[in-house]
């Protein structure tokens, strides 16, 4: 069955702690995609990576970190120095339509909140 | 950047046809339109995508003028299983990092 992961469904932080989402794709797609969600509101891009082993800042980068090591996976850190963290945390992958741009397709989310 | 400018709500009844129409004022040459579907607490889900004049597929159409500064989702017939936020994104043909989503259309559709 194919398709794009997220665990867990729900994750609780205590200040200071770092927390890790995890976002796996049995897609064999190479770009990959965080974007995080308040609520009421679009989704807004965290980081993205278009290849393994390389990624980029997206518009609200501060306070998280990825790594990309395997076409796979892609896991996002909520570090500490996010004050705010509390959101709808999002993973997609993309492929390109024929044609057309990459499309994305997205997981079930991950809900952190802030204990 | 392209934005783009969609109501905030829509109602409407089983059965109707609802389009949906999203203002993208500064599209450039490269880019393409497409919507995504939303419900509570999961991931978007892709509609359709389309560079000019109509798009079709098993669940709407995506109507675009030729000076494509504006576009419109058209659902047939739609359920009560309809009611989500629908967004529409302009997706730069030549990086797909410059996506800017916004607050969406959250349609209700009533029995």
């Amino acid at each position: 069955d194919g398709g794009i992961t997220q665990s867990p469904k729900y994750l609780f932080r205590k200040e200071g702690q770092n927390v890790t989402l995890s976002c796996e794709q049995n897609l064999n797609h190479d770009a990959m995609y965080w974007y995080r969600q308040d609520p009421g509101q679009g989704l807004r891009l965290i980081y993205y990576s278009q290849i393994v082993n390389d990624f980029q800042k997206g518009d609200i980068a501060e306070g998280y970190s990825v790594s990309r090591e395997k076409k796979e996976s892609f896991p996002l850190t909520v570090t500490s120095a996010q004050k705010n963290p509390t959101a709808f945390y999002l993973c997609a992958s993309s492929l390109p339509l024929a044609g057309g741009p990459e499309t994305q397709y997205f997981g079930p989310g991950t809900r952190l909140l802030v204990l | 950047l392209a934005k783009t400018t969609q109501p905030i709500s829509m109602d409407s009844y089983e059965g109707q046809e609802v389009n949906i129409t999203c203002s993208h004022n500064n599209i450039a040459t490269n880019d393409y339109i497409t919507w995504y579907q939303q419900f509570p607490s999961q991931g978007p889900r892709f509609i359709i995508q389309g560079y000019k004049t109509k798009v079709t597929n098993e669940v709407a159409s995506l109507f675009i003028p030729a000076d494509r500064k504006s576009s419109t989702l058209s659902l047939p017939r739609v359920s009560l299983s309809d009611t989500a936020v629908y967004y529409c994104l302009v997706v730069g043909g030549d990086s797909n990092y410059q996506l800017i989503w916004g607050a969406g259309t959250k349609l209700i559709i009533k029995p």
